[in-house]
């Protein structure tokens, strides 16, 4: 089946600092790719998606392009802050479900 | 309250007892979920319903029921709670499955003693 697999382990940097999570997927068709985004003690909330190749989703200031020829959906963004420190999840679209990684934890330092 | 909504939303329970979460969503979405989400694990599908009397397995759905009499309400029972079942649990809802935004509640931490 279609699944996800995000970078291992948690993130941590400074305030200003340039963020990637990386995300990349393994699927049959050409499915819809998601970043969800869980702050402290809530549930997950969309950040932003892109449906087709080539697409790029943005929100917030965070980027992210859906790249076929490398199965990649990378997150970035250019100045991170405190605000920022959360769970990211990048997701897929399966059957009318969602797959998802396992999720990276950031924490932005002041 | 517009929205999804989950209870309880702490629950202590006992290994052996049975447990129902609850999840009310007002915006008559056809799809909804239930995920847990374990350290290690991320999220992971439990079962999903596309629409009232319709539920289907998801990844990980032994041990649990779900069922759907109202397209609004989408209730998961633990029939025998394990300790490997002491999880967050989270619903969602979504219009169109995975088509577009699913929405998510705030969530359920279970603790199966």
């Amino acid at each position: 089946g279609n699944s996800v697999t995000q970078m291992e382990g948690p993130v941590t940097l400074s305030e200003e600092a340039f963020l990637t999570i990386n995300c990349t997927y393994t699927a049959t068709g050409y499915p819809s790719l998601f970043w969800y985004v869980q702050y402290p003690g809530e549930g997950l909330q969309l950040l932003l998606k892109a449906t087709k190749a080539d697409d790029k989703g943005s929100n917030k200031g965070f980027e992210a392009t859906y790249r076929k020829e490398t199965t990649s959906f990378h997150l970035e963004k250019g100045s991170v802050q405190v605000s920022d420190s959360a769970v990211y999840f990048c997701a897929l679209s399966e059957d009318n479900r969602l797959a998802f990684g396992k999720g990276n934890q950031v924490v932005v330092i002041p | 309250d517009a929205g999804i909504t989950q209870s309880p939303r702490y629950k202590i329970t006992e290994t052996g007892r049975q447990v129902t979460l609850m999840c009310h969503q007002t915006w008559s979405h056809s799809y909804m979920f239930w995920y847990r989400q374990d350290l290690g694990h991320g999220l992971r599908l439990i079962y999903y319903s596309a629409a009232a009397d319709i539920t289907d397995k998801g990844e990980v759905p032994d041990g649990y029921v779900v069922s759907r009499s109202k397209t609004e309400n989408f209730p998961l029972t633990l029939e025998s709670a394990t300790r490997s079942q002491t999880s967050v649990y989270f619903c969602a809802s979504s219009d169109q499955g995975s088509i577009t935004e699913a929405f998510f509640g705030q969530g359920t931490r279970l603790t199966v003693v």
